[in-house]
């Protein structure tokens, strides 16, 4: 079976203040790895994926993640957050099977205060 | 070009009740896929549909359906309402199946409220 954890539902946070956001996933095969972000009453959008190659990862508005095969995890992290970037968080899978179909986690909804 | 396009934006429906969702995928797009989005359980997958056809399914009862129209158009459908079903229903699409990425696209989704 596969799954995916986001550990944290709500990470609050000051502005201009560094954020990890949490994901680990559990797969018995290979595995493509992204972060979506949703804004309040808008649709999801990609911020980064990894699909092979290096394990760091760089996406738009400044966010990062590190894939790390050990401990089968992908966090998402900024150095630096705004109060622009209060959202909800999903980290999701695709297992490189027959399947093929996006797997997400129950998402991880960030609160930047000023 | 236009976006994913959902409608209706709100829905209250009372238990026992059916309601059809709409998406209409951009232009070009032939793959539409639908999600439900409840707190604490995130996305899940209910079902893709690629030149009218239904591709892959979810794990949800046979009272959530589904259909796509020539023009790529998709519809979903739930009878027999429960509670549980309140929610925000997300579609996506994308030129083929499977597409996924930057090549996947969302709309705002329909928030079901059923009471």
């Amino acid at each position: 079976a596969q799954s995916v954890t986001q550990l944290d539902s709500q990470v609050p946070v000051f502005e201009e203040a560094p954020v990890e956001l949490r994901c680990n996933y559990s797969s018995s095969v290979s595995v493509y790895l992204f972060w979506y972000v949703q804004y309040p009453n808008q649709g999801l959008q990609l911020l980064l994926k990894y699909l092979s190659g290096s394990t760091l990862v760089k996406g738009i508005n400044g966010f990062e993640a590190e894939f790390n095969k050990s401990q089968t995890s992908f966090h998402l992290r900024k150095p630096s957050v705004h109060i622009s970037d209060t959202a909800e968080y999903f980290c999701a899978v695709i297992r490189m099977d027959s399947s093929y179909k996006l797997i997400f986690g129950s998402g991880t909804r960030l609160l930047v205060r000023p | 070009k236009a976006g994913v396009t959902q409608t209706p934006r709100y829905l209250i429906k009372t238990r026992g009740q059916q309601v059809t969702l709409s998406c209409s995928p951009i232009s070009g797009h032939r793959s539409v896929s639908w999600y439900q989005q409840t707190p604490g359980q995130g996305l899940q997958f209910l079902f893709e549909y690629f030149s009218e056809t239904q591709r892959n399914k979810g794990n949800f009862p046979g009272r959530f359906s589904g259909r796509q129209f020539s023009n790529s158009r998709s519809e979903m459908n739930v009878s027999t309402l429960e509670l549980g079903d309140s929610a925000l229903y997300l579609c996506a699409s994308s030129y083929e199946p499977g597409d996924q990425g930057e090549k996947l696209f969302f709309g705002s989704g329909t928030q079901l409220s059923v009471l």
